[in-house]
């Protein structure tokens, strides 16, 4: 099942905008990630945030996350043509003595239109 | 290293064959993931292994799916005997971490169309 909803399913921007993403979960989790997927290609990890952080930064990204709401938000500042991909936000769900793998949305699709 | 290699790219089988696909994970890795993904279900969780031993095997879709990670280095996802419905991107996935601490490394998945 999908713990990990993304919001919105599609996104279409002018390159050098800014690009926000969305993703709410339903259970408590140990960490959450965003992973970015070229067209035919394998997913790449973007950001890892725990539980106990609220905001992270990685160059043109910021991720936060409301663990009472039980969401996160992905932005992509100054937009290039090279990010237009498929943007997934993955959770690791606390279960007892570990994680159990990561769960994964079905992700936000952003065209960067030049 | 090379990453997480998946072998084949692309593999059509017709209906009722038996498929194999195939997977090296990074070394050094402890966990690793099979997931399938289609633009109906999104990215699914089939298997994982931690220590080369199946933890939970609940997203399997059905018995026809069967996986086998001899050691370290090697796993393989069978699927006997195929259908149409199985066609799907099948991505092996390896990570220093069952409890996901760290990030996940994805192959560049196995295209399967099942005729």
């Amino acid at each position: 099942s999908q713990q990990g909803e993304e919001d919105p399913q599609a996104l279409s921007i002018q390159e050098g905008e800014n690009a926000t993403m969305n993703c709410s979960y339903k259970t408590s989790i140990n960490n959450l990630q965003w992973y970015r997927q070229n067209s035919g290609r394998g997913l790449v990890h973007l950001i890892l945030i725990r539980s106990n952080e609220r905001e992270k930064h990685s160059g043109r990204l910021r991720v936060t996350l409301d663990t009472s709401k039980k969401s996160s938000s992905l932005l992509i500042t100054a937009s290039r043509a090279a990010d237009t991909a498929s943007y997934f936000c993955a959770t690791a769900l606390y279960s007892g003595g570990g994680a159990d793998g990561l769960t994964f949305g079905k992700g936000t699709h952003l065209i960067i239109q030049p | 290293d090379a990453g997480v290699i998946q072998s084949p790219r692309h593999e059509v089988t017709e209906m009722g064959q038996e498929v194999t696909l195939r997977c090296k994970p990074i070394s050094g890795h402890n966990s690793l993931f099979w997931y399938r993904q289609t633009m109906m279900r999104g990215l699914e969780l089939l298997i994982y292994f931690n220590n080369n031993v199946p933890i939970d095997d609940s997203g399997m879709p059905e018995d026809r799916f069967s996986a086998k990670m001899p050691n370290a280095s090697f796993s393989t996802l069978k699927i006997q005997p195929s259908e149409p419905r199985d066609s799907a991107v099948y991505f092996c996935a390896s990570s220093l971490d069952r409890r996901m601490n760290t990030e996940a490394f994805f192959g560049q998945g196995t295209r399967l169309t099942v005729v």
